[in-house]
């Protein structure tokens, strides 16, 4: 069972190019999201889903686009990177019918030059 | 608006000794409270969750957390630390129907041997 799956795991850009960040999950969670994670602020939530074609903006949405056209993917898309997107991404999924746990990718590591 | 604070953010204790990690929150309904870990280059793992009903809930490794709704705390504690359990620790509180969780700024643990 692989859970929640994220690709790349590392990716370094330069300032301007744009990527997309895959997240996969295989549990049939109607809950997807992105969250950033930096030094000394935690988790911020940046979009999330609660079911196909539907999303919404978290904490820190500025500089991200999100869609999700199937249950199991929720790709998050950096139009333009800029090096205050350098951080670690960790996508996220979760079902109100198991108490709201979320189940974490191992985490993507953006570097923006 | 929803918050979560976690004011220690580094914590040494020695293997054996006890452990208590603070976190208060905000927020305007019933909380739904976790307390995550996350290993050096991993994702989060919940260790333990409260919904309602009894007040100390346990956990996984060993852990039990405290909520106190007149303190609006949520304190993590272990009776005695392994050094496996050096990690970064976060508390998180649910809102919406699970699809939204915001979470505290981290502290992270040191052991002693």
């Amino acid at each position: 069972n692989a859970g929640v799956t994220q690709t790349p795991k590392f990716q370094v850009l330069k300032t301007g190019q744009s990527m997309t960040l895959q997240c996969a999950q295989d549990m049939n969670h109607e809950y997807m999201s992105w969250y950033r994670q930096d030094p000394g602020m935690g988790l911020r939530l940046i979009h999330y889903s609660v079911g196909a074609g539907i999303t919404d903006q978290g904490e820190v949405p500025n500089g991200y686009n999100v869609s999700r056209s199937t249950t199991e993917d929720f790709p998050l898309r950096l139009l333009s990177a800029a090096p205050s997107q350098t951080s670690v991404y960790f996508c996220a999924s979760s079902t109100s019918h198991n108490t709201g746990e979320l189940f974490f990718g191992e985490g993507s590591r953006l570097t923006v030059l | 608006a929803q918050s979560v604070t976690q004011p220690d953010i580094h914590i040494t204790v020695s293997e054996g000794a006890s452990l208590e990690l603070r976190c208060n929150y905000s927020y305007g309904a019933t909380p739904y409270l976790f307390w995550y870990v996350q290993s050096p280059g991993q994702g989060l793992q919940l260790l333990l969750k409260y919904f309602s009903g009894d007040t100390l809930v346990q956990g996984i490794k060993g852990f039990e957390a405290e909520f106190k709704r007149s303190q609006s705390s949520f304190n993590l504690r272990k009776p005695s630390v392994h050094w496996s359990d050096a990690a970064e620790y976060f508390c998180a509180v649910g809102a919406g129907n699970f699809n939204k969780f915001y979470f505290g700024s981290g502290t992270k643990l040191n052991v002693k041997p």
